[in-house]
């Protein structure tokens, strides 16, 4: 069965510095993958998604995402931490022939001043 | 456009109870999906309605059911409440059923089983 891991429950990074999120996918085929960010209360929002276009995706929000098939990896990342990406991110994979979205646990942002 | 809406948005329930959430899908989509969201379990697939008709079902008790209207429209219920049904449920519309296609989540309902 298709799967996603996310490494860290908790990232903290510093208002500037670089958030990398990460994530690892089970597949045998080639996947359908995707991140998504749900602030307080609220559902989730998608930043973007992976299917098989280019390996270099790019999102909202400035987050982009690299399809590394050789570390069976899709890690989020920005450059610079704004505090308005404090929220949690969630990856997850779309397995063949269904429509459902299988997540991973989840890894939430903090950014501090 | 309008977005995914989801109503109630707060709800709360005593065991034993049954309860009956509402989503109203982006106008023109065709496939609504349900998930759960505990601490514990984190995001679970529910069900997958499109054109009236359950396409795909996670792992859940009969308790949990769902059903589309012709216009899109879907309802989740849950009979013989418990504590553990305590979550947040989301929906989701997409214009098309299939992997790949881009899901549009509502704000969600929270249910709180007492």
């Amino acid at each position: 069965a298709q799967s996603v891991t996310q490494l860290g429950s908790h990232v903290s990074v510093s208002e500037g510095a670089l958030v990398l999120l990460r994530c690892n996918y089970s597949s045998s085929v080639p996947p359908y993958l995707f991140w998504y960010v749900q602030y307080p209360n609220q559902g989730l929002q998608l930043l973007l998604k992976y299917t098989s276009a280019a390996t270099l995706v790019k999102g909202i929000n400035g987050f982009e995402a690299e399809f590394k098939k050789s570390e069976t990896s899709f890690h989020l990342t920005k450059p610079s931490a704004h505090m308005s990406d404090a929220a949690e991110y969630f990856c997850a994979v779309s397995p063949q022939g269904f429509q459902k979205l299988v997540f991973g646990t989840g890894t939430r942002l903090l950014v501090s001043p | 456009k309008a977005g995914v809406t989801q109503t109630p948005r707060y709800l709360i329930k005593t065991r034993g109870q049954q309860v009956t959430l509402s989503c109203s899908p982006i106008s023109g989509h065709r496939s609504v999906s349900w998930y759960q969201q505990t601490p514990g379990q984190g995001l679970q697939f529910l069900f997958e309605y499109f054109s009236e008709t359950q396409r795909n079902k996670g792992n859940f008790p009969g308790r949990f059911s769902g059903r589309q209207f012709s216009n899109s429209r879907s309802e989740m219920n849950v009979s013989t409440l418990e504590l553990g049904d305590s979550a947040l449920y989301l929906c989701a519309s997409s214009d098309t059923s299939g992997s790949g296609n881009e899901q549009f989540f509502g704000p969600g309902t929270r249910l709180t089983v007492l």
